[in-house]
C-alpha cells in the first residue's frame, strides 16, 4: 500500500515569504506527526495530531509556525514570514493509533529560505 | 529534558566487518527505543524497536540491545555490506504524557566500502 507522501519534495522561497507544506498520511492512520531535521542533526519534534486536533504542539518553535489537519487525514504545515534559519527538511510521520505505535515516515520536504 | 547522543558521528568499514553503533540517553524513564535508517533524500525506515522491558531485539543481521538503567543502547550489524551504507538514528520515546513524540540522536553516518 501507499506510504506517507509529502509535497513538494523541494521548496525554495525568499526570506519573509509564506509557505505551506503538505503531508498525506497512510490511509486509516489516526495520528500524524511533524518533525524538522536541520543539516547534520536528528529530527526534532514539532507537533502531533490525534484525529483533527493537535494533541501536543510543544515543539513548534514560535508563532510563525502553524499546522492543521481539518478532516483528520491530510495535514498542512504553514510557516509565515520565513527566515533563513527555517531552512531544513520537514518530515511527516503517521501511526495507526498514536501513543507508542510505530511511526512511519515520509520522504520529507526540503525547505530552503534564501 | 531528554538528550540523545550517538557515537561515532561517522564510521567507515570494509565489507564483511561486524560493527557496533552506540546510543546514549539522559532520562532512563523511556517507554521504548527505536533504531532507524535514513538514506539520502529519503525518509526514515524503522529497523528495530525495543520496549523498555526488553533487553534486545534481532532482525536478520541486526541486533539491538537496551540497558535502560545506564541509558545506553547499541546496534550491532553483522557481516556488513555496501548496501548498509546510510545514516543510522536512534530515538527514544519517554514514558510520560502521551508517550507519542520521539527524541532523536544526531545519527551515525556509516559507509561500508568494497
Amino acid at each position: 500500500g501507499a506510504g506517507v507522501s509529502q509535497t513538494p519534495s523541494n521548496k525554495v522561497t525568499e526570506k519573509g515569504k509564506y509557505v505551506e507544506l503538505r503531508c498525506d498520511p497512510i490511509s486509516g492512520h489516526t495520528a500524524l506527526y511533524w518533525y524538522r531535521q536541520s543539516l547534520g542533526q536528528g529530527p526534532e519534534f514539532l507537533i502531533y495530531f490525534q484525529g483533527t486536533g493537535a494533541a501536543d504542539d510543544s515543539g513548534l518553535p514560535n508563532d510563525r509556525f502553524f499546522a492543521v489537519r481539518p478532516e483528520g487525514s491530510v495535514s498542512t504545515l504553514k510557516i509565515q514570514r520565513t527566515e533563513r534559519g527555517d531552512s531544513a527538511v520537514y518530515l511527516c510521520a503517521s501511526s495507526l493509533l498514536g501513543g507508542a505505535d510505530t511511526q512511519y515516515f515520509g520522504p520529507g520536504t526540503r525547505l530552503t529560505v534564501l | 529534558k531528554q538528550e540523545v547522543t550517538q557515537i561515532p558521528a561517522a564510521l567507515s568499514v570494509p565489507e564483511g566487518e561486524n560493527l557496533v553503533l552506540n546510543c546514549s540517553f539522559t532520562d532512563s524513564a523511556i517507554y521504548n527505543l527505536q533504531w532507524f535508517r535514513q538514506d539520502p533524500g529519503k525518509g526514515l525506515t524503522s529497523l528495530l524497536l525495543i520496549q523498555s522491558s526488553q533487553r534486545e531485539q534481532t532482525s536478520g543481521r541486526l541486533n539491538a540491545s537496551l540497558d535502560k538503567s545506564s541509558g545506553r543502547s547499541t546496534l550491532y550489524i553483522a557481516a556488513s555490506q555496501p548496501g548498509d551504507s546510510a545514516t543510522y538514528l536512534c530515538a527514544v520515546r519517554l514514558n510520560t504524557g502521551t508517550a507519542s513524540k520521539l527524541t532523536f540522536g544526531t545519527g551515525t553516518r556509516l559507509q561500508v566500502t568494497l
